[in-house]
């Protein structure tokens, strides 16, 4: 069986000051995927990033940055200088190479970045 | 591209009633998903499909029907509608596990309301 736990549900900060979302996944295949959404406001979802099991590089792209380690089982997420319109529901989930058509969600972390 | 579209955006209904939801791609993707979001669950599948013409169950199937008569629709049917089916609806699609990176596309929801 495979679990994400975002343990972190909500979060508040004050304009530009980092932030970082956690995500720890469960899953017994030695090949998977991890993903993390973003759900604005308006309600849609965005992808933002994957990254397969072996690939632990963390990877940045502008404010944002994925730190992936495999020895505690963690893909989190950081915002540096936060910025208003990074205000959203971040979702991480994970998916497994066998039966690797299903995604499977945390339940979110409602991020509200304080002007 | 108009990339993944539901049809209604919203919908209330009385409890008994029925009716389908309609999810539309035309990026020619073989898997076609049904999530319900619900506050603090995060993401949850309902059924989804591996190609036309097939169907299965996800992790909350029960009390909807689905169809995918062809690959570029996917029905998502409430027979007898109840007030836990109050949610909101997402559709979401994916190319080919030839590239298990793929990442699903979602559409823009529709907000069921059961009263």
């Amino acid at each position: 069986a495979q679990k994400v736990t975002q343990a972190q549900t909500e979060i508040s900060v004050v304009e530009k000051e980092d932030v970082t979302l956690d995500c720890v996944y469960e899953t017994r295949d030695t090949t998977y995927y991890l993903f993390w959404y973003k759900q604005p406001p308006s309600g849609e979802l965005v992808f933002l990033i994957r990254r397969n099991s072996f690939d632990e590089q963390n990877e940045i792209s502008g404010r944002y940055s994925w730190n992936f380690q495999k020895s505690t089982s963690s893909f989190n997420f950081t915002i540096t200088a936060s910025q208003v319109v990074d205000s959203a529901v971040y979702f991480c989930a994970l998916k497994a190479n066998f039966g690797n058509e299903k995604l499977t969600f945390g339940t979110g972390t409602r991020l509200t970045i304080i002007p | 591209n108009a990339g993944v579209t539901q049809t209604p955006k919203f919908r209330v209904l009385k409890t008994g009633q029925s009716m389908t939801l309609l999810c539309a791609q035309d990026m020619n993707h073989e898997y076609m998903y049904w999530y319900r979001q619900d506050p603090g669950m995060g993401l949850r599948l309902i059924h989804y499909s591996v190609g036309e013409g097939t169907t299965a169950k996800g992790e909350v199937p029960d009390g909807y029907n689905v169809s995918r008569l062809k690959k570029q629709n996917f029905l998502l049917g409430l027979e007898s509608a109840a007030p836990s089916q109050t949610s909101v609806y997402f559709c979401a699609s994916m190319g080919t596990l030839k590239l298990a990176l793929d990442e699903q596309y979602f559409g823009p929801g529709t907000r069921l309301t059961v009263t």
